[in-house]
């Protein structure tokens, strides 16, 4: 069975940074593309950047409003994703969720974990 | 800034077929944008349904489909259950980027 299981939410300060991890278990993780998306309470789905396998290279792909800010990487090693946020900002305060590529893009989700930016 | 629009809300009756769309503002939506819905259910996880705008997940139930219609992407729900009131999100690719719309809330009723 495929899962996904993120965590590392907190509550951090305006201009703080926190690294989250996704751990993955019941497919190959190596062989996967994988993704993170966020949530904003009470509001829509935003895609938020992804990383390719090792094999081709690791190379990863962001959405503008994180780009500079948000890295991705991965661990093949500990079946492990990471997102590492920096200079967090208010609005940044959402769910995250990890998820895998198998077949298609955001086909399996994690649970999500929460981070609260606020002062 | 590209944006995918879809309707905010629909309303269906039990039993009933409904048909949610997905525009994107560069243009047409084509197979080239590879469309995937995502069905999210009140304070559940996101749950993929179709993939590359006609393909179904194997847990996927029959009466939803995917298409191309026109110059957008559309879920087709048939013999609407109350179990699908939910929010559902189209998911678009742009070369190097993937763009949620902004989601249809769809009632059951």
């Amino acid at each position: 069975e495929v899962q996904l299981v993120e965590s590392g939410g907190d509550l951090v300060k305006p201009g703080g940074s926190l690294r989250l991890s996704c751990a993955a278990s019941g497919f190959t993780f190596s062989n996967a593309w994988m993704s993170w998306v966020r949530q904003a309470p009470g509001k829509g789905l935003e895609w938020i950047g992804r990383i390719h396998k090792r094999i081709e290279g690791g190379t990863t792909e962001y959405a503008a409003a994180v780009k500079g800010r948000f890295t991705i990487s991965r661990d093949d090693s500990k079946n492990t994703l990471y997102l590492q946020l920096n200079n967090l900002k208010t609005e940044d305060t959402a769910v995250y969720y990890c998820t895998a590529r198998i077949v298609a893009e955001c086909e399996r989700w994690g649970q999500g974990t929460l981070v609260t930016v606020s002062s | 800034q590209t944006v995918v629009t879809q309707e905010p809300s629909l309303t269906v009756s039990p039993g009933g077929t409904v048909t949610l769309t997905c525009a994107s503002s560069t243009g047409a939506v084509t197979s080239g944008h590879y469309p995937n819905w995502v069905q999210q259910k009140p304070g559940h996880t996101p749950r993929a349904l179709i993939y590359a705008a006609i393909n179904k997940h194997s847990w996927t139930p029959a009466r939803f489909s995917g298409s191309l219609l026109g110059d957008k992407a559309a879920l087709t729900l048939s013999g609407v259950q109350p179990e699908d009131e939910a929010e559902y999100y189209c998911l678009l690719f742009y070369g190097d980027s993937w763009v949620f719309g902004g989601g249809t809330k769809l009632t059951v009723l």
